[in-house]
């Protein structure tokens, strides 16, 4: 089936750095990308929708200037966390649309998620 | 009103027990609809797509029920590893939209 990559799977780093997540689908084409992020505890939170070739759509409360979101090309999509800080440590998950064209057969997959801890 | 709506649990039930699960959606326009389970720090895996004509896998059995809004799905005969998050899912037609989930607990 279709598979979703996530790089890094964990990452811990100092308050006020930036870290870069990697989201590729492998063998598939993803014109859409979805991240989210996910509180201990707590359901899935969607943060943006990412776009190949556009600006990402992001969620009411996201602020888009913190997680920045590049869709480069149709199988990568990135989200990246400018000056992290604790509160932003949480599990941050990608999900790719299969988009075959008809909501019949759309699926979406996740990547395995990404573990921040911002000390 | 939350566009998707799940009973949080936790669900404890025994194993070999059958427990079922509704998850009701606001939005008519909603195409599709999965239900995905998520284990303890894990990604949600895809379980099921949920279709109009209602479809069974196994022992888990989703129905859509558009008249009145609202998913299911049905565990029968559960297993110790049936234990996890169970997330419906609803695609519309660039949104998608995640119930907070629903714990289920299988105990020996």
């Amino acid at each position: 089936g279709a598979v979703v990559s996530q790089h890094p799977s964990w990452v811990i780093c100092k308050s006020g750095t930036s870290v870069k997540i990697e989201c590729r689908s492998l063998d598939f084409q993803a014109t859409t990308m979805f991240w989210y992020r996910q509180f201990p505890k707590q359901s899935l939170m969607l943060m943006a929708t990412s776009n190949e070739g556009s600006k990402a759509t992001y969620e009411q409360g996201v602020e888009k200037d913190k997680f920045l979101i590049n869709h480069a090309s149709l199988t990568l999509s990135t989200l990246t966390v400018t000056s992290a800080h604790p509160e932003d440590s949480s599990f941050y998950i990608c999900s790719a649309n299969t988009a075959t064209g008809s909501y019949l057969t759309d699926t979406q997959y996740f990547g395995p998620g990404t573990r921040l801890t911002v000390l | 009103r939350k566009e998707v709506e799940q009973d949080p649990g936790p669900f404890n039930v025994p194993e070999g027990a059958t427990v079922a699960f509704n998850c009701t959606y606001s939005n008519s326009a909603s195409q599709s609809f999965f239900w995905y389970r998520q284990d303890c720090r894990k990604e949600p895996k895809l379980l099921m797509s949920v279709y109009s004509s209602g479809n069974e896998d196994g022992r888990f059995t989703a129905q859509l029920n558009r008249a009145s809004q609202y998913i299911s799905l049905l565990i029968r005969d559960s297993k110790l590893s049936d234990s996890a998050t169970y997330l419906c899912v609803v695609l519309g037609t660039s949104k998608i939209i995640f119930g907070s989930g629903t714990r289920l607990s299988i105990r020996p």
